[in-house]
């Protein structure tokens, strides 16, 4: 079975600040979303990679996908408050109507 | 494009009783996910419907629950005989060929089983 991997799984950061959440997967595969999910809320969807090399920005966040190293990258630049949440990375493989499978999330805490 | 949606919000049962989910997807989604998400985990896929065929069900879906979407549309999620462990995060998504295999999540419903 697919495994999700993120880390750092918490990350404490300091508003001006830059940093990379890093998601690997174990198997093949070429679609990788990113989620972000605020406490008690559902999940809104941030980023959809679906090729190797896909590289996609809003705002301060920009996330990448290198299928080759089964790695995404969620860069932080210049963090700011409102970018408090838990960040999700979820991979589709296997299927063609699109399971997901999750990693743990990285919850991020951005202070003053 | 209202989004998708669920109800209850909240519900708090009692071990052993029964509970009903709905989920409304976004209309013209013909694909919908159900999730369970626990405390500091990730969502796990439970099962997918297109229109109202299950065509996969994940092992966590034992045989105390069942899915259905018997006219393509809404979605029903049963839990019979329920347990502590069932307290989660039950999240609905939905998913239309035209944006590929992105996937649009409810509210959910927060189900604790005391």
């Amino acid at each position: 079975e697919l495994k999700v991997e993120q880390n750092p799984l918490f990350l404490s950061m300091q508003e001006g600040k830059n940093y990379t959440i890093y998601c690997n997967y174990s198997t093949t595969s070429d679609r990788l979303y990113w989620y972000r999910q605020d406490p008690g809320k559902s999940l809104e969807s941030l980023f959809v990679l679906l090729s190797n090399g896909a590289v996609k920005q809003e705002g301060r966040l920009m996330a990448s996908l290198d299928t080759k190293a089964r790695l995404s990258t969620l860069h932080i630049t210049a963090a700011v408050h409102d970018l408090s949440a838990t960040y999700f990375c979820a991979v589709d493989w296997g299927s063609t109507l699109g399971r997901l499978y999750f990693g743990r999330g990285t919850q991020l805490t951005v202070w003053p | 494009d209202t989004g998708v949606s669920q109800n209850p919000r909240h519900k708090i049962t009692k071990r052993g009783q029964n509970v009903t989910f709905r989920c409304d997807p976004i209309s013209e989604h013909n694909r919908l996910y159900w999730y369970r998400q626990t405390l500091g985990q990730g969502p796990e896929f439970l099962t997918y419907f297109q229109n109202e065929a299950q065509l996969e069900k994940s092992r966590l879906l034992s045989d105390r629950f069942s899915a259905e979407r018997p006219k393509g549309s809404f979605s029903t999620l049963e839990i019979q005989r329920t347990e502590q462990g069932d307290s989660a995060m039950y999240l609905c998504a939905s998913s239309t060929p035209r944006r590929g295999t992105e996937q649009f999540f409810g509210p959910g419903t927060r189900l604790t089983v005391l």
